[in-house]
């Protein structure tokens, strides 16, 4: 299983980012597969932001939920997050999971795509 | 919302054991996820549900939960542990992760 993260290093404050993760090695049409994404500002934690099921069920961090879109495109491999209002906080590497196990104090964060760095700036 | 807390750093000498703790109000009824992170890198899972070691994982890798503190113990640690480490827990509908703590090996 690989995952790689793509989209903008630079966005403007308000805009919206967009990332996609492209993933190889499953299907996300097999029963019980969850993916979503992480979030980790330079020098800090690391912070859960959303998720999302094969049969479409999505789970956000409430913190964030007003602001965050998951959605997935089965055909093309693909996971897709969209952050609104971006801010400097939003400053972060953003990357892509694979969670082993159902939502819930079971689940793992098994595979971890190698991140995409997204800057806040005018 | 919920709160994991982690010492910020440990320092251990190559060849010995090193403990990390993570702490939180009713972890005892939760299960923690270890990840370790080295400087440039993605994080990688190195215990789950408390005290499993995924493959791959060196057995020198082992996790202990007891009350409300889990506890990953690093045992014959070599300069290639240097790293952050994270534990992680769900409550309430939410993935948590902790501050961090980290291994300095001296």
């Amino acid at each position: 299983i690989t995952l790689k993260e793509s989209g903008p290093t630079l966005v403007k404050p308000t805009q919206t980012l967009t990332l996609t993760c492209s993933f190889s090695g499953f299907s996300f049409t097999t029963s019980g597969v969850w993916m979503g994404w992480v979030r980790q500002p330079p020098g800090k934690a690391l912070e859960w932001l959303a998720v999302i099921h094969w049969d479409d069920d999505e789970r956000y961090s409430p913190s964030l939920k007003s602001r965050l879109t998951i959605t997935k495109d089965t055909s093309k491999n693909q996971v897709v997050l969209t952050m609104t209002n971006m801010g400097p906080e939003d400053t972060a590497t953003y990357f892509c999971v694979h969670i082993f196990g159902a939502f819930g104090g079971l689940s793992v964060f098994d595979i971890w795509g190698q991140g995409t760095p997204v800057t806040v700036s005018s | 919302s919920y709160e994991l807390t982690q010492p910020p750093s440990v320092s251990v000498s190559p060849g010995q054991t090193a403990s990390l703790t993570c702490s939180g109000e009713n972890l005892g009824d939760k299960y923690v996820s270890w990840y370790q992170q080295t400087p440039g890198q993605s994080p990688v899972v190195v215990i789950f549900q408390d005290n499993k070691r995924p493959s791959g994982v060196p057995e020198r890798f082992s996790g202990s939960h007891s009350g409300n503190t889990a506890t990953l113990t690093i045992s014959g640690t070599q300069a290639m542990d240097e790293a952050d480490y994270y534990c992680q827990t769900w409550d309430s509908s939410t993935f948590v992760f902790g501050p961090g703590t980290k291994v300095a090996v001296l």
